[in-house]
């Protein structure tokens, strides 16, 4: 059980268009979803974290108009990158704690994004 | 100075071997400590999870937390080549809150 999927595990794009990645846990509700981000042998780096039917908290130096996250519902949410550029290029993560266990943090497999 | 930090490594072992991690933090509000694996080019997995100090026992796996030091522990008992993975350390001030990571430490187990 405790199952999190990412879509798309990779993804090229082009400088100046849009990507979503969308974070499902498959087999148990999740009120709270946090996005991550993570450089190469660098540990994560927590971006925001998205609670089901509110607004998601970004963390200090992240651009909420550029990482735009909706958890439109207990199984899913999507983190849209805007405008990409190459600094963009990273391996985005999500996880999701169980309703019912909180206290438990399931990830996804993460996605690699490129921006060309 | 970072929240967490962990021993840097890498850390190279051979089979059989006795494995300690090793994490330190300032923030004396932390209460739940977890450790993950991470292999290459994939999400964390949950290993551990204890709350507040102790020892906490799984398999070839034992997580300590010293609360009084700021210092937490994760051994790997008769490690195997499949072990080889990053460790991660992490922690939060509450339940469903964010956790603070660790940079991680590398570690590889060499038949």
């Amino acid at each position: 059980g405790a199952v999190v999927s990412q879509h798309p595990s990779w993804v090229i794009c082009k400088s100046g268009t849009s990507v979503k990645i969308e974070c499902r846990s498959l087999d148990f509700q999740a009120t709270t979803m946090f996005w991550y981000r993570q450089f190469p042998k660098q540990s994560l780096m927590l971006m925001a974290t998205s609670n089901e039917g509110s607004k998601a908290t970004y963390e200090q130096g992240v651009e909420k108009d550029k990482f735009l996250i909706n958890h439109a519902s207990l199984t899913l949410s999507t983190l849209t990158v805007t405008s990409a550029h190459p600094e963009d290029s990273s391996f985005y993560i999500c996880s999701a704690s169980p309703t019912s266990r909180s206290y438990e943090q399931y990830f996804g497999p993460g996605t690699r994004l490129t921006v060309t | 100075q970072k929240e967490v930090e962990q021993d840097p490594g890498p850390l190279s072992v051979p089979e059989g071997a006795i494995v300690s991690l090793n994490c330190t933090y300032s923030n004396s509000a932390f209460q739940y400590f977890m450790w993950y694996r991470q292999y290459s080019r994939k999400g964390p997995e949950l290993l551990m999870y204890t709350y507040s100090s102790g020892n906490k026992e799984d398999g070839r796996f034992t997580a300590q937390v010293d609360k009084s030091s700021k210092y937490i522990s994760l051994f790997i008992r008769d490690s195997q080549p499949s072990d080889s993975a990053t460790y991660l350390c992490a922690m939060s001030t509450k339940p469903s809150g964010k956790s603070t990571f660790g940079d991680g430490t590398t570690l590889t187990v060499k038949p």
